[in-house]
């Protein structure tokens, strides 16, 4: 039983341009939610899919910021035009559908640095 | 909208001693809570839950928690703390099972020998 995996674990990116991360969640999981920690501080959601579809978006989700889960497997997180600002972790997770699981599993994130 | 807000961003205590991470939450309606950790440069596991039901729960690693409606708190205990612990705790609680979490922002534990 593999547990959710992010890619790459780590980027280095310059201001201004687009970066784009995976996750692969819990294969049998049909719930995909992004969060956002930054430094010294909890996580903050972002977004969540049931199957391919989209359910909810935070405020913090910028038009810059985009999601996808195209077959409802993986998910990609794209950032555009990439500030100081987006450096973060970005944690990936996943659970069970509504009724079958309360826990969220998390993935071992994706180190944002923008410089 | 939920909330959660975790008392003290730095605990120390001496191996063997009793660990109490505090966290308080509100909530419109009757919350699922949660535990987790989180070592450096990873993501977070999880330690415990409240769902309903017993307001006491176990979780891994020795650690228990107790749903305190009364006084809106979840705080985590271990009655002797070990090295390995050292860690950030965070606490976190969604309204609607496979809901979204809201977290608080985190203690850090530290253990001296």
């Amino acid at each position: 039983d593999t547990g959710v995996s992010q890619d790459p674990r780590h980027k280095i990116t310059k201001r201004g341009q687009n970066v784009t991360f995976r996750c692969d969640p819990i294969s049998e999981h049909n719930r995909l939610y992004w969060y956002r920690q930054t430094l010294g501080q909890g996580p903050e959601f972002l977004t969540y899919f049931q199957n391919e579809a989209q359910l909810e978006k935070s405020r913090l989700l910028s038009d810059r910021f985009s999601a996808e889960r195209p077959k409802g497997s993986f998910s990609t997180l794209e950032i555009q035009r990439t500030e100081q600002g987006d450096s973060a972790m970005y944690l990936c997770a996943s659970s069970l559908g509504p009724g079958q699981g309360h826990e969220q599993y998390f993935g071992p994130g994706t180190r944002l640095t923008v410089t | 909208a939920q909330s959660v807000t975790q008392l003290g961003s730095h605990v120390s205590v001496s191996e063997g001693a009793l660990v109490l991470l505090r966290c308080n939450y509100s909530s419109s309606v009757p919350p699922y809570l949660f535990w987790y950790v989180q070592y450096p440069n990873q993501g977070l596991q999880l330690l415990l839950k409240y769902t309903t039901g017993a307001t006491l729960v176990k979780g891994i690693n020795g650690f228990e928690a107790e749903f305190k409606k009364s006084e809106t708190s979840f705080h985590l205990t271990k009655p002797s703390a070990h090295m390995s612990d050292a860690a950030e705790y965070f606490c976190a609680v969604s309204v609607r099972a496979g809901n979204m979490l809201t977290f608080g922002g985190g203690t850090r534990l530290m253990v001296k020998p």
